[in-house]
């Protein structure tokens, strides 16, 4: 069974900075891509960050670039992101989850997510 | 950025009812639409992919379809259980978007 295991949010100050972690098992982890997605509260979903299986390669949208770093430790099989120069609007549940079978040349869905982890930036 | 439209926004439906959920792409997308339900509380649930494969292990009241620009996700009949949130997501390109999401609750 597939598991994905976020932890590290909690309460931010504005400029603040906080990593966020997910552990995963039940899967071959260097297989897959992986993604952060985020959800605020009350609201719909915003891919985040995305990560290639071998880590050669990532992906941001404008929203976080430059200020959020995804990465993967494939030994441990840990998901990371950091994220700095937090602001108001990046407050959200931050989900890891696993594309079903993005490559170089196609880019998948997610068939796998944890539970979440909630962050919050306010002073 | 390709954007993605759902409707409706909230439905309301009665146990037995037969229920669609529509979502609109704004470029054509082929058949790269999935599904997914959220409960309250929970992390999405992948339901459908590529438009209308249903993934293991939902069952078989749910159903998609649909292709270039125009998905429906059907539910042929609803239960209870089947209360919670619903989204489509494109991932023809980058970046990969969302809908805004269908609140389904029991009338």
């Amino acid at each position: 069974e597939v598991q994905l295991v976020e932890s590290g949010g909690g309460l931010v100050q504005p400029g603040g900075s906080l990593k966020l972690s997910c552990v995963a098992s039940g899967f071959t982890f260097n297989n897959h891509w992986m993604t952060w997605i985020r959800q605020a509260p009350g609201k719909g979903l915003e891919w985040v960050a995305s990560i290639t299986n071998t880590g050669d390669r990532t992906y941001y949208p404008d929203s976080v670039k430059g200020r959020f770093t995804i990465s993967r430790d494939n030994i441990k099989s840990t998901l990371c992101l950091q994220m700095n120069s937090l602001r108001s609007e990046d407050t959200a549940t931050y989900y890891c989850t696993r594309d079903r079978g993005s490559s170089h040349i196609f880019v998948s869905d997610f068939d796998d997510w944890g539970q979440g982890v909630m962050v919050t930036v306010s002073s | 950025d390709i954007q993605m439209t759902q409707s409706p926004s909230f439905l309301s439906a009665s146990v037995g009812d037969r229920v669609t959920i529509n979502c609109k792409a704004s470029q054509n997308i082929n058949r790269y639409l999935s599904w997914y339900q959220q409960k309250l509380g929970e992390a999405p649930k992948l339901l459908i992919f590529n438009a209308n494969s249903l993934q293991t292990g939902i069952p078989s009241r749910f159903s998609g379809s649909g292709s270039g620009t125009d998905f429906t996700l059907t539910i042929s009949s609803l239960q209870p259980e089947d209360v919670a949130t619903y989204f489509c997501l494109q991932h023809n390109s980058w970046p990969r978007t969302f809908g805004g999401g269908t609140k389904l609750e029991l009338k």
